[in-house]
C-alpha cells in the first residue's frame, strides 16, 4: 500500500514553455500533498504543500505564480512549471501523507521528474 | 526554526565495514523517519521511531532514537554494495504539520 505515482519521469522543454506534472496516490486518498525540489547531491527542499480543495501552501522563496499547484482531488495534485527556464532544471519529487493510517508524520514519495529546459 | 543536523554529509567504505549516521537537532519531533533514496528515484521510507529511546532494527541496520527525542541515529552492520545510497532523516516537530529533512548521508559502499 501506500504508492505514489508521477507522471512524466522526464521531460525536456524549451525556455519559456510551461511544463506540468501530476502527482498521484494509488491506493489512498491524500488530503495533503508536498512538492519538493531536489539540487544533484543535495536534499530535499519543499516548495510547497499542496492542500485538496484550497490553495497551496508556498514555502518563502517560492514563487506561486510561476511554481502552480493545484490539488483537485484526493488522489491528484499537479505542479505546472510556467515559463520554465533552464534555471528550472532539477529533480521534482511529489510526497503523500496517508491520514487512514494514523501515521500522518509518514510520506510516501513518487519517484520523481527530472525536468531539463533547454 | 527547527533544523536537522545530518553526520557524516558523505562516507565511503569496504564492503563488510559497520557505519553509523547521526540525525541531531536542538529541538524536539514527536516523530523520526529515515529514508533511503537511490539515483533519479524518490525517497523510501525505511523506519519511523516514535518513542524516546526506541530501537528498530531492519535486517543489518539499527535504528535509534534518543531518549530526549532530539537525536537518532542509523547504524548499519558488515555493509554491502547494495547499501550504496543517499540516507535522508526527517523529523515532525511536536504538535507541527511540516516535515523537516536532514541534509543527507551520501553512502558509497565498495565491493
Amino acid at each position: 500500500g501506500a504508492v505514489v505515482s508521477q507522471h512524466p519521469s522526464w521531460v525536456i522543454c524549451k525556455s519559456g514553455t510551461s511544463v506540468k506534472i501530476e502527482c498521484r496516490s494509488l491506493d489512498f486518498q491524500a488530503t495533503t500533498m508536498f512538492w519538493y525540489r531536489q539540487f544533484p547531491k543535495q536534499s530535499l527542499m519543499l516548495m510547497a504543500t499542496s492542500n485538496e480543495g484550497s490553495k497551496a501552501t508556498y514555502e518563502q522563496g517560492v514563487e506561486k505564480d510561476k511554481f502552480l499547484i493545484n490539488h483537485a482531488s484526493l488522489t491528484l495534485s499537479t505542479l505546472t512549471v510556467t515559463s520554465a527556464h533552464p534555471e528550472d532544471s532539477s529533480f521534482y519529487i511529489c510526497s503523500a501523507r496517508d491520514h487512514s493510517t494514523g501515521r500522518t508524520y509518514e510520506q510516501y514519495f513518487g519517484p520523481g521528474t527530472r525536468l531539463t529546459v533547454t | 526554526t527547527q533544523l536537522l543536523e545530518q553526520s557524516p554529509q558523505f562516507l565511503s567504505i569496504q564492503e563488510g565495514e559497520n557505519l553509523t549516521v547521526y540525525c541531531n537537532s536542538s529541538s524536539v519531533f514527536s516523530s523520526l523517519q529515515w529514508y533511503r533514496q537511490e539515483p533519479g528515484e524518490g525517497p523510501v521510507l525505511l523506519v519511523t521511531v516514535v518513542t524516546g529511546g526506541e530501537v528498530k532494527k531492519l535486517k543489518r541496520l539499527t535504528f535509534q532514537f534518543g531518549d530526549a527525542r532530539k537525536d537518532s541515529s542509523l547504524h548499519i552492520t558488515a555493509a554491502q554494495p547494495g547499501d550504496t545510497g543517499l540516507y535522508l532523516c526527517a523529523g515532525a516537530g511536536t504538535g507541527g504539520f511540516k516535515t523537516i529533512f536532514g541534509a543527507g548521508t551520501r553512502l558509497f559502499v565498495k565491493a
